[in-house]
């Protein structure tokens, strides 16, 4: 697999419920962000987990960071319609450059 | 909250035409980038810059590609002769440091005809 790979490629829930995706990366990091996408919009970090960090919080999101199986996953809690985006996890390791996966299509439906 | 600004939000050009997308990081972040996203693909690292040269550019950015920082504000991708594989959107980011999140841009959606 690629480099900062999501699955699932696309996830759609109702209003209220917790939505969950998984990223997946290939070298060593020194840590790993999520972002979200609006529709043609531009990129907003949400969060960032180092890497000897193994879980992390921030309002109604949940990282973990497992380095040992090289994956991440973000959880998002009592998900609302504004909640709908496309969101990615990118990778830093050894330089400054994020290497992004190609991201799960979150629909969030009222 | 600070922002990074993009300008323009579309260009349309024809190829073989060199185009200029400029940015403006946020003011006392260190590290800046471009980043460009092929419609419904992955986003796509184009080059960093730091201490006023390059840090690290990618394999597309190729001679036809090149960064400026003319006046410690404004920060701009040139394009030289523009083929139509270069329509993409263009995202500019700014860090304050390494380990810190990126501050991105609406981006640039250029269109090469």
């Amino acid at each position: 697999s690629q480099q900062g790979e999501e699955d699932p490629q696309a996830l759609s829930i109702q209003e209220g419920e917790n939505a969950t995706m998984n990223c997946s990366y290939k070298t060593s990091i020194n840590n790993l962000q999520w972002y979200r996408q609006n529709s043609g919009r531009g990129l907003v970090h949400l969060i960032l987990i180092r890497s000897n960090e193994r879980e992390k919080h921030s309002g109604r999101l949940r990282v973990t960071l497992d380095t040992s199986k090289k994956s991440s996953s973000l959880l998002i809690t009592a998900s609302r319609a504004a909640d709908t985006a496309s969101y990615f996890c990118a990778s830093q390791g050894g330089s400054e450059k994020l290497v992004f996966g190609k991201g799960t299509k979150l629909t969030v439906n009222p | 909250e600070p922002e990074v600004t993009q300008t323009p939000s579309h260009q349309v050009t024809q190829m073989g035409q060199e185009v200029i997308l400029r940015c403006v990081p946020i003011s006392n972040h260190l590290y800046f980038y471009w980043y460009r996203q092929i419609l419904g693909q992955k986003v796509e690292f184009l080059v960093s810059f730091y201490n006023n040269e390059i840090s690290e550019k990618s394999e597309i950015f190729d001679d036809q590609f090149s960064v400026e920082r003319p006046d410690g504000s404004n920060f701009t991708l040139k394009i030289r002769s523009t083929k139509l594989e270069d329509s993409a959107m263009y995202f500019c980011a700014s860090s304050l440091s390494l380990n810190y999140g990126y501050t991105f841009g609406s981006g640039t959606r250029l269109t090469v005809v």
